[in-house]
């Protein structure tokens, strides 16, 4: 089954504790990215990846990192987490940058930093 | 910078009403256009992709409809269902990114 997966669905942690959430697709798609979802602001682009080894920041980059070292895998890096970073996270791929094909979107991360 | 917006941002009907959510952007240059629903504090669902060169896209009850040179697209749900309650997210694709509207919170009453 085609599917974008992320690993924890649910993550509760503290002030500058380091923490990875894993994003994986098994449909070879060469573009991928994340977002972050908060009541009133909507669906935002954290970072972006065009292929392997090739990043690039959305409209919200600050506090997070990212590698795209394989195709299939596109990991979210908090190095430093914030109170502000409480939110839901989404990784979503398409085919490309410039496809009109559609994006397909992982579960989502529900994240708490207290 | 492309914006997308989505009117009304709340819709309570009863069951069985035939409704539509409207959703707007700034910029025709998009790939494609995409409704999701969303339940509460869940992932994101496709309901319908309409390509850019397309007018409208039909699955069963829903039927989107894309005017690109006016920057307009409407999603038509028949004989609504208390099930169909959701919030429901327009978004377009453009080269980099993905731009999605507020969303319209959709209640159903039985």
């Amino acid at each position: 089954e085609a599917q974008v997966t992320q690993n924890p669905r649910y993550l509760i942690t503290v002030t500058g504790k380091k923490l990875t959430v894993t994003c994986s697709q098994n449909m070879n798609h060469e573009y991928m990215s994340w977002y972050r979802q908060d009541p009133g602001l909507g669906l935002r682009q954290i970072y972006y990846s065009m292929n392997v080894e090739v990043t690039d920041k959305g409209d919200v980059p600050e506090g997070y990192k990212v590698s795209r070292k394989e195709k299939r895998n596109f990991p979210l890096i908090l190095e430093s987490p914030s109170p502000n970073q409480t939110s839901l996270y989404f990784c979503a791929s398409r085919l490309t940058r410039s496809t009109s094909g559609a994006q397909f979107f992982g579960p989502g991360t529900r994240l708490t930093v207290l | 910078k492309q914006e997308v917006t989505q009117i009304p941002a709340a819709l309570s009907v009863p069951e069985g009403e035939n409704l539509v959510l409207n959703c707007s952007f700034t910029d025709s240059a998009i790939y494609n256009l995409q409704w999701f629903r969303q339940d509460p504090g869940k992932g994101l669902t496709s309901l319908l992709l309409i390509q850019s060169s397309q007018r409208e896209q039909t699955s069963g009850r829903l039927n989107a409809s894309l005017d690109k040179s006016s920057g307009r697209s409407t999603l038509y749900i028949a004989a609504s269902q208390p099930g169909d309650s959701a919030t429901y997210l327009c978004a377009v694709c453009v080269y980099n990114d993905m731009r999605f509207g507020a969303g319209t919170r959709l209640t159903v009453k039985p």
